[in-house]
């Protein structure tokens, strides 16, 4: 089985733009979670999607958002880049059940300059 | 909220010696637990995991970790580690019957000696 994958795996921005990040989850699995992985915050939960709907969401403001398709992939925009959102962005998929056990892609190096 | 706990940041080993990495949890109610592995270069690799029964989890490469509930802890061992499980830990924990996501330690980064 394919694993977790994200594009790209590597992106450039500048301050005030807006960027968009691709997951595509393993086969059969419908939730996809999003995580920022910083240096200092280490790994902090975005938001969970399953079947479409956003299941949960963590404390990031109101810039960070995602949707999932009806195929289970799924998207996350951060708009108003701002240089502390530099990170790498880590997406898990999960077949969605009560454990809730994610297998994660090898994310998205996102710098903001 | 949620908060997990790895004591140390940085440990330093020689091959063949004994791994202990410790993790400790705050949330009361019923969790799952999980150790992940990032090793240079690769992404975050599930070790193992905790859901019920057995306290004792084995995992792969060698792995266990024992949860001890009334300690709120999950720690990760390894009889005798090698060059190669030189990476960076994460403990996880995620809070039975709701649908939020993980909630990661800060990683304890391990260095292996040849």
């Amino acid at each position: 089985k394919a694993g977790v994958t994200q594009t790209p795996r590597y992106l450039i921005k500048t301050r005030g733009q807006q960027v968009t990040l691709s997951c595509s989850p393993i086969s059969g699995h419908r939730s996809v979670s999003w995580y920022q992985q910083t240096p200092g915050q280490g790994l902090q939960f975005l938001f969970e999607y399953f079947s479409e709907t956003q299941r949960n969401k963590g404390n990031f403001p109101g810039r960070f958002s995602g949707r999932q398709f009806s195929n289970s992939r799924s998207e996350m925009n951060v708009s108003t880049l701002e240089l502390g959102d530099s990170a790498l962005y880590l997406c898990a998929s999960g077949a969605g059940g009560t454990y809730n056990e994610q297998f994660f892609g090898p994310g998205t190096r996102l710098t903001v300059l | 909220a949620q908060s997990v706990s790895q004591h140390n940041h940085h440990v330093i080993l020689s091959e063949a010696a004994s791994l202990e990495l410790g993790c400790n949890y705050s949330y009361g109610g019923t969790v799952n637990l999980f150790w992940y592995v990032q090793y240079p270069g690769q992404h975050l690799q599930l070790l193992l995991k905790y859901f019920s029964g057995d306290p004792l989890v084995k995992g792969i490469k060698g792995f266990e970790a024992e949860f001890i509930k009334s300690k709120f802890s999950f720690n990760l061992r390894k009889p005798s580690v090698q060059w190669s499980d030189t990476a960076e830990y994460f403990c996880a924990v995620h809070s039975g019957g709701g649908a939020d996501g993980l909630t990661f330690g800060k990683g304890t980064h391990l260095i292996i000696q040849p």
